[in-house]
């Protein structure tokens, strides 16, 4: 039983590139978020989804987008990616209603 | 105002002792309240969850809810090295046609021996 997977686990980009973080999770979860981390900032939401073809802004949602493919995957992508967006990234899902999160393993992203 | 607020702390605390962590949200129609804990360079992990107002508890771990204050805490005791880690305040709020779940910025807690 994997949780929630996410890949890649490192990577490092150029100011201006942009890639697809990828997370897929088996637990038949409804809801899925994208969370960024930050020395001191703990975890501020980017956007979340509630099921497969809708997603919500979160607390920083500028220059990101999401995509909610299916119940089992939840991606997040940088169109043009900025030094400030340079962080570690976790994502997670949980069931419908008064239920916990359950966290991916992260993935450190540098931009340089 | 941030939604969750949490001292960042760092607390430190002699082993043994009681850790003492505090957690003020400010959406009053949020419902459900979790703690977190995080190691450095690990993913953040459940350790409580509390619903309703009163106390929780769950073998050394407590969890208060005091929902007419928008307050929740965590009291740790006997404090071990093992808990020195950052505790992460998260607040649940359910929409319509989705639910959002925001998280303080966390409070390192450090165990002296």
């Amino acid at each position: 039983n994997a949780g929630v997977t996410q890949t890649p686990k490192f990577q490092v980009l150029k100011t201006g590139q942009s890639m697809t973080l990828q997370c897929a999770q088996d637990m038949n979860h409804n809801s899925m978020y994208w969370y960024r981390q930050d020395p001191g900032m703990g975890l501020r939401l980017i956007y979340y989804s509630a099921s497969e073809g809708t997603t919500d802004k979160g607390e920083v949602p500028n220059g990101y987008n999401v995509s909610r493919l299916n119940k089992r995957e939840f991606s997040l992508r940088l169109e043009s990616a900025a030094p400030s967006q340079t962080s570690v990234y976790f994502c997670a899902s949980s069931y419908r209603g008064n239920t916990e999160a359950f966290f991916g393993q992260g993935t450190r992203l540098t931009v340089v | 105002q941030k939604e969750v607020e949490q001292n960042s702390g760092p607390l430190s605390v002699p082993e043994g002792a009681i850790a003492s962590l505090n957690c003020t949200y400010s959406d009053r129609v949020s419902q459900s309240f979790f703690w977190y804990r995080q190691y450095s360079g690990k993913s953040p992990e459940l350790i409580m969850s509390i619903y309703s107002n009163g106390d929780k508890e769950d073998g050394r771990f407590t969890a208060q809810l005091n929902k007419a204050s928008q307050y929740v805490s965590l009291l740790i005791r006997d404090s071990q090295p093992s808990d020195s880690a950052t505790y992460l305040c998260a607040v649940r709020r359910e929409y319509s046609s989705a639910s959002k779940i925001i998280f303080g910025s966390g409070t390192r807690l450090s165990i002296r021996p």
